[in-house]
């Protein structure tokens, strides 16, 4: 499978927990983001990535939040000190960063986030 | 307000109508996507544009950048299109999505 995919699909944490997702992107996709997407609502930007280099973070990214694309393959996101307004589906996406007619965001299936 | 505005929120028609799903921003923008979520969450992109209409089998997307404004149409609709339709606009160098709150479509047989 080529696509964009992320470990674990869903993730049941006790308040106070540290939890780590997963998002492995499409091979030649230099581009990587993760939004949030909480139920009844669209997804909202958190961070992205060109190859390793971290190039944006979105204010809903506390300081309890951190993410990481190591030699600009997969992306981890951290999540410290869960809380339960933490839990939603947290997606991560990938594009070639090349300002083209066909250059998608190519979405993974997510990882449900439940904090109790 | 939102930056990016979609209407209607709710959609439930008959199998066979003709689906109109509109979006509205207030920003500009570089372009603009169409996105399917199914239950379960999976997204899927049906169409980036930038100017003009695009059409792939029943769906049709277009776009008047004056009115900063795009319409999805579905022709023929079918049970299998209910899903939740996303519009999005894509803002800056970071290419990253504003989204809209979705339209919840569903057809009944």
């Amino acid at each position: 499978d080529t696509g964009v995919s992320q470990n674990p699909r869903h993730k049941i944490t006790k308040r106070g927990q540290n939890v780590t997702f997963r998002c492995d992107p499409i091979s030649e996709h230099n581009r990587l983001y993760w939004y949030r997407q909480t139920l009844g609502q669209g997804p909202e930007f958190l961070t992205y990535f060109q190859n390793e280099a971290q190039l944006e973070k979105s204010r809903l990214l506390s300081d309890r939040f951190s993410a990481e694309r190591p030699k600009g393959s997969f992306s981890t996101l951290e999540i410290q000190r869960t809380e339960q307004g933490d839990s939603a589906m947290y997606l991560c996406a990938s594009r070639r960063g090349l300002a083209d007619s066909y250059n998608e965001q190519f979405f993974g299936p997510g990882t449900r986030l439940t904090v109790l | 307000k939102n930056e990016v505005e979609q209407s209607p929120q709710n959609l439930t028609a008959q199998e066979g109508e003709f689906i109109t799903i509109n979006c509205s921003y207030s920003v500009g923008i570089s372009a603009l996507h169409w996105l399917q979520q199914h239950p379960g969450g999976g997204i899927v992109s049906l169409f980036m544009l930038s100017s003009g209409k695009k059409k792939h089998g029943r769906l049709i997307a277009t776009i008047n950048i004056q009115e900063k404004h795009s319409s999805l149409h579905i022709t023929a609709s079918h049970p299998r299109d209910s899903a939740v339709y996303i519009c999005a606009v894509e803002k800056g160098g970071a290419q990253k999505l504003v989204f809209g709150q979705g339209t919840r479509l569903t057809i009944n047989p």
